[in-house]
């Protein structure tokens, strides 16, 4: 079955600086999806890439896809405490798995 | 509409309790799915619908019961539960075929005690 490895698990930064969360595939990456869940909330869709080197953004989130490396990346250019939450990618195997999440924190 | 809506928010049942978690939507999407997040843990697929019928039970005890009475409601009925089902369930709805692109409702967060 597929596995997402998330990185780091958690981080804290200081408002208005840029982070990387990425997301790595134990299996070819046949589409990746990132989101965001606010502490005890639902899932919120953020984007979806589906081919190798694509790379879509979402006001300041940005997600690439490599699938030499089945890996994805988001970074988040100039931190806001709203960019606060957990963010999770997902990846649709025979069904859509998770990986474990990356707790944002975001510093005044 | 592009909402979810779980009910209710907060659960707390006894072990020999039987509740019932509603989830409710109305964006026409014919796939509704059950999640169970633990905490730090991300969601795992417990039940998914389609056309209102059960087409994916993931090994789920039979404690945990799902019924959909119709294409906008889904339920999930609970019975005798344990401890350690103690959880956020999130209910999620999508166009068939398109699970990583659900809505998810704000989910229902259970303490059994």
């Amino acid at each position: 079955s597929q596995e997402l490895e998330q990185s780091p698990q958690s981080l804290i930064v200081q408002e208005g600086k840029n982070l990387t969360i990425n997301c790595t595939s134990s299996k070819t990456l046949y589409g990746l999806y990132w989101y965001k869940q606010k502490y005890g909330e639902g899932l919120i869709f953020l984007m979806m890439l589906q081919k190798g080197g694509e790379e879509k953004s979402h006001e300041k989130i940005t997600a690439k896809l490599d699938e030499k490396k089945q890996q994805s990346s988001l970074h988040i250019t100039a931190s806001q405490p709203s960019h606060a939450g957990i963010y999770l990618c997902g990846a649709d195997g025979n069904k859509l798995v998770f990986g474990a999440g990356t707790i944002l924190r975001v510093k005044s | 509409d592009t909402e979810v809506t779980q009910t209710p928010k907060h659960l707390v049942m006894g072990m020999t309790n039987k509740k019932s978690l509603k989830c409710e939507q109305h964006m026409g999407h014919r796939a509704m799915y059950w999640y169970k997040q633990k905490a730090k843990k991300p969601p795992e697929l417990m039940f998914v619908y389609s056309y209102e019928k059960l087409s994916i039970n993931e090994s789920v005890p039979s404690r945990f019961s799902p019924e959909c009475p119709n294409s906008s409601l889904l339920n999930l009925h609970l019975h005798a539960l344990q401890p350690e089902d103690s959880a956020l369930y999130l209910c999620a709805s999508s166009h068939l075929n398109r699970a990583t692109e659900a809505f998810f409702g704000q989910g229902t967060r259970l303490t059994v005690v």
